[in-house]
């Protein structure tokens, strides 16, 4: 059964603190795997990472994809109080199958 | 503005009491999906449709139903609501071929 599954659960840091969110994943057929930010209420896309793209870069954020591992990591550097979201990964095999998200939090 | 749009946001309801949520994109996607999400447990796919009159069974479809007559709308039916399925409802779509999926802002059910 494809399985994702993302830590820690949950944590709180400083603002200026540097995160890192693991994603850990077996599926059947890997595609792509997908990093979206979830505020208050609806997802929103962040990165995808592919076999031909296995390092993706926004700003303050960061992306790789370890397919050795099967697993990837989402960094966020010089965090702010605006991180504060919950962060989903998903792995595109065979279905879209999602982790159940870290809840970031980033004091003032 | 491109945006998924769902309604209601809110909804309480009892056992029993037929329901539609609905759900519409104006990006011209093909691809539609619903998702449930709980706590600890993440976004479960309801049911998807990769374009007009087609639609399938995602990893938690008992209970729910889809219909996919245009292109941008794509109602969720609950026949006959049950307690457990009190959760945070999700509508995405993408075009064909993209996994980037555009989220609506979701709706809150309660069943009493």
């Amino acid at each position: 059964e494809d399985k994702v599954v993302q830590s820690p659960l949950s944590l709180v840091v400083h603002e200026g603190d540097t995160v890192t969110l693991n994603c850990s994943y077996e599926v059947t057929n890997f595609r792509s795997l997908l990093w979206y930010k979830q505020e208050k209420k609806a997802p929103t896309f962040l990165f995808m990472l592919t076999s031909s793209g296995i390092e993706k870069k926004s700003g303050r954020l960061s992306s790789i994809l370890d397919k050795k591992e099967l697993s990837s990591i989402l960094n966020i550097t010089a965090t702010q109080t605006g991180d504060s979201a919950i962060y989903l990964c998903a792995v595109d095999g065979n279905k879209l199958v999602f982790g159940a998200g870290t809840i970031l939090r980033v004091k003032s | 503005e491109a945006q998924v749009t769902q309604n209601p946001r809110y909804l309480i309801t009892v056992t029993g009491k037929k329901l539609t949520v609905t759900c519409s994109q104006n990006m011209n996607h093909e691809y539609m999906s619903w998702y449930r999400q709980d706590p600890g447990l993440g976004l479960r796919q309801i049911y998807y449709s990769m374009n007009v009159e087609v639609t399938d069974k995602g990893d938690v479809p008992e209970g729910y139903k889809v219909s996919r007559k245009e292109k941008r709308n794509f109602p969720l039916i609950l026949e006959s609501p049950s307690p457990n399925q009190t959760s945070l409802y999700f509508c995405a779509s993408s075009l064909s071929g993209s996994r980037e999926q555009f989220f609506g802002p979701g709706t809150r059910l309660t069943v009493l």
